[in-house]
């Protein structure tokens, strides 16, 4: 079936704009992890949303970033007025519950100018 | 504070010969353990797993390694493959917790055909 998909692939934005990435699970999986990989870093953990419990935020850098799942599927990670250091490549994950294999998603690669 | 260390930015080794890919741990709670292989432009793909209460768990050509007691784990890959040639990296996670990973920095495999 469909893997994690993930829009748009790349993004290119000038400093102090908002930006909106998409996410896209895998049909049918009730947990969804944002990450971001910075220039020869690991990945880091954002944000995790599982059913219908409150999302742990507790890796959000800061609070110019927030994430929405609607409808327990589609997730939006958005990022206002961003600044140079979030160029980053921003990976989303599924799993089929809490504790299942993550799966991830291509990434969306944001250059802020 | 970097919990999940891979001190080897970069492995070469010869087409047909073992790949050992390391990694330490400091956070004594963690107690799962993954590795995820990421080709260029794609997100990381699962490759094995172990959970604390092994030492060694196997599949096909990878073996992964754990050694609670000096907190380091191990991937082993034999015999090598150029189709291995990919960035490793190793994740480790607390389990019943809200499963997020936390990655080392990567390990960039190169097999020589």
């Amino acid at each position: 079936g469909a893997g994690v998909s993930q829009s748009p692939s790349n993004k290119v934005t000038e400093k102090g704009k908002d930006v909106e990435l998409r996410c896209d699970p895998i049909s049918g999986h009730t947990a969804l992890y944002w990450y971001r990989q910075s220039l020869g870093q690991g990945l880091e953990f954002l944000i995790y949303f599982q059913g219908n419990s409150a999302p742990d935020k507790s890796g959000l850098p800061s609070d110019r970033f927030s994430a929405e799942r609607t409808g327990g599927s589609v997730s939006t990670l958005t990022i206002q007025r961003t600044q140079q250091e979030d160029s980053a490549v921003y990976l989303c994950a599924s799993s089929l519950a809490g504790r299942d294999t993550q799966y991830f998603g291509p990434g969306t690669r944001l250059t802020v100018l | 504070d970097q919990q999940v260390k891979q001190n080897s930015p970069s492995l070469s080794v010869q087409e047909g010969r073992i790949s050992i890919l390391n990694c330490d741990y400091t956070n004594s709670m963690f107690d799962y353990f993954l590795w995820y292989k990421k080709y260029p432009a794609e997100g990381p793909t699962f490759l094995i797993s172990i959970s604390s209460i092994k030492d060694k768990n196997e599949d096909g050509r990878f073996t992964v390694f754990l050694n609670k007691s000096a907190k380091h784990l191990s991937l082993h890959i034999v015999p090598s493959q150029p189709g291995d040639s990919a960035v490793y990296f190793c994740a480790a996670t607390v389990q019943g917790g809200s499963e997020k990973l936390v990655f080392g920095k990567g390990t960039k495999l190169t097999v020589n055909p």
